[in-house]
């Protein structure tokens, strides 16, 4: 079975710039996590999402980040503009509906690492 | 506030020796806890669920809800348990709208 495939692997950009990261879940897993990991902390969750519709927002920097889910499958997330502190590695993580209270499972894809100059 | 806090920000043994990785957690009510790893070049994933009470390569973890500890054990360590661990904590209702708290993650070097 394929993973989460996440895409860029890395992005380095200057401040006040934008930026686009894309996650493609496992198939067939209807929640869908964007998590920001910052380097020496642990994944912190920005925004979840069952189906198209968003769950939890309630980290999510509303005046520069954006995610969507619009079909209910790949979902992008965006940062516009982004600052020095967003520099940080970006992982998607999908799972099956109604597991993470049962088997406490998510799956990761490998990270979007961005660089902010 | 539900938060989960691992002490160690490096944990350093030999080859052979026993391994306790710290995680304690702050929960009003059942909470639910795991540990996840991440081993050099791969993707996080999960190591073991405190509610199977399995142990999974040869790692145990027990939940003290007193001490509001839940610990991972390994009695002999081996050089491929080097990695990094987090301990995770579910918030919300669980199920499909619960999502996961993670600690700040322990690295644990493994030396010959």
């Amino acid at each position: 079975e394929a993973g989460v495939a996440q895409s860029p692997r890395y992005k380095i950009i200057e401040k006040r710039q934008s930026v686009a990261f894309w996650c493609n879940p496992i198939s067939g897993h209807a929640t869908l996590y964007w998590y920001q990991q910052i380097l020496g902390q642990g994944p912190k969750l920005l925004i979840q999402f069952q189906n198209n519709g968003v769950v939890d927002d309630s980290q999510l920097p509303k005046d520069r980040f954006s995610a969507e889910r619009l079909k209910g499958v790949d979902s992008t997330l965006k940062i516009q503009p982004a600052k020095l502190e967003d520099s940080a590695v970006y992982l998607c993580a999908s799972s099956p509906t109604g597991s993470v209270g049962n088997t406490g499972e998510l799956f990761f894809g490998e990270g979007s690492r961005l660089t902010v100059l | 506030a539900q938060r989960v806090t691992q002490p160690e920000k490096l944990l350093s043994v030999f080859k052979g020796a026993p391994v306790e990785l710290k995680c304690n957690y702050s929960y009003s009510g059942s909470p639910e806890l795991f540990w996840y790893v991440q081993y050099s070049r791969q993707r996080l994933q999960l190591l073991l669920r405190h509610i199977s009470r399995e142990s999974i390569k040869g790692f145990t973890a027990d939940l003290n809800k007193g001490e509001t500890s839940f610990h991972l054990k390994k009695p002999f360590a081996q050089e491929e348990d080097s990695a990094m661990y987090y301990c995770a904590l579910v918030r919300g209702n669980g199920g499909s709208q619960g999502n996961l708290i993670f600690g700040k993650g322990t690295k644990l070097s493994v030396k010959p």
